[in-house]
């Protein structure tokens, strides 16, 4: 089982802001960082550390950190952020690598 | 432009070795740590081994400690996993991603991150 624990599915109406959570021990140590992974994709960071984009990452997108926990935040979601979307961090001693088990998205 | 290019995947018996390869380009591969990440069909991103610049840090996931090891070539630019004694459940589309990391004046300071994956190689563990 993951440590990074996440919603396994979340939909969203075209335009409406989405929420995707991410909680773990390890968040209180290290920033979430995000992934989306569209159909026979690779993944692609989205969000990294404190809330910052890639730079062909639309402004849409946003990250915060609460105690232990991570939120990815679509605002005005698209039909193409459908997609899976993945939190990852360290583990709680710093050693190993996490992935949460991913929270399909869904735009209606 | 950041590129990584993964090899050396196919179908194998269970029981048998397979050595990957990923190819790095477009960066100074000697500075940053490397990761092997898996994804069985149908489900989530699995963590399989991380190697830091140096290979001075290098770390497993449970599930393959003992059986895979990974290793880098920072003159050639280029990464491996030498995954022996497969298993049926090894079967994954095997992804090598470059690691940046940071620190934040806000907590929780630090942060990793995953800023460039290849296209992966699929691993088939079937008889």
């Amino acid at each position: 089982s993951s440590e990074l624990t996440q919603d396994p599915a979340v939909s969203v109406a075209l335009g409406q802001t989405v929420r995707i959570t991410c909680q773990g021990d390890s968040l209180k140590n290290y920033y979430a960082s995000w992934y989306q992974q569209k159909a026979g994709q690779a993944p692609v960071l989205v969000i990294y550390g404190k809330d910052i984009r890639p730079s062909r990452i639309p402004d849409r997108f946003s990250g915060s950190n609460s105690g232990n926990s991570a939120t990815l935040t679509i605002t005005g979601a698209q039909a193409e952020d459908e997609a899976d979307y993945y939190c990852h961090s360290r583990d709680i001693s710093g050693n190993h690598v996490v992935f949460g088990g991913g929270t399909k998205l869904t735009v209606l | 432009e950041v590129q990584l290019v993964e090899s050396g995947g196919g179908l194998v018996q269970p029981g048998r070795s397979l050595r990957l390869s990923c190819a790095a380009s477009g960066f100074t591969f000697g500075d940053y740590a490397m990761n092997w990440v898996r994804q069985a069909p149908g489900k989530g991103l699995e963590w399989v081994s991380h190697i830091d610049w140096n290979s001075g840090s290098i770390a497993y996931a449970d599930s393959v400690k003992g059986r895979f090891s990974i290793s880098r070539d920072n003159g050639n630019n280029s990464l491996s996993l030498q995954m022996n004694s497969l298993r049926v459940e090894d079967t994954a589309l095997y992804y090598c991603a470059k690691e940046s990391a940071g620190y934040s004046s806000s907590w929780p300071y630090y942060y990793y991150y995953m800023d460039a994956w290849g296209k992966g190689t699929m691993v088939t563990v079937s008889s």
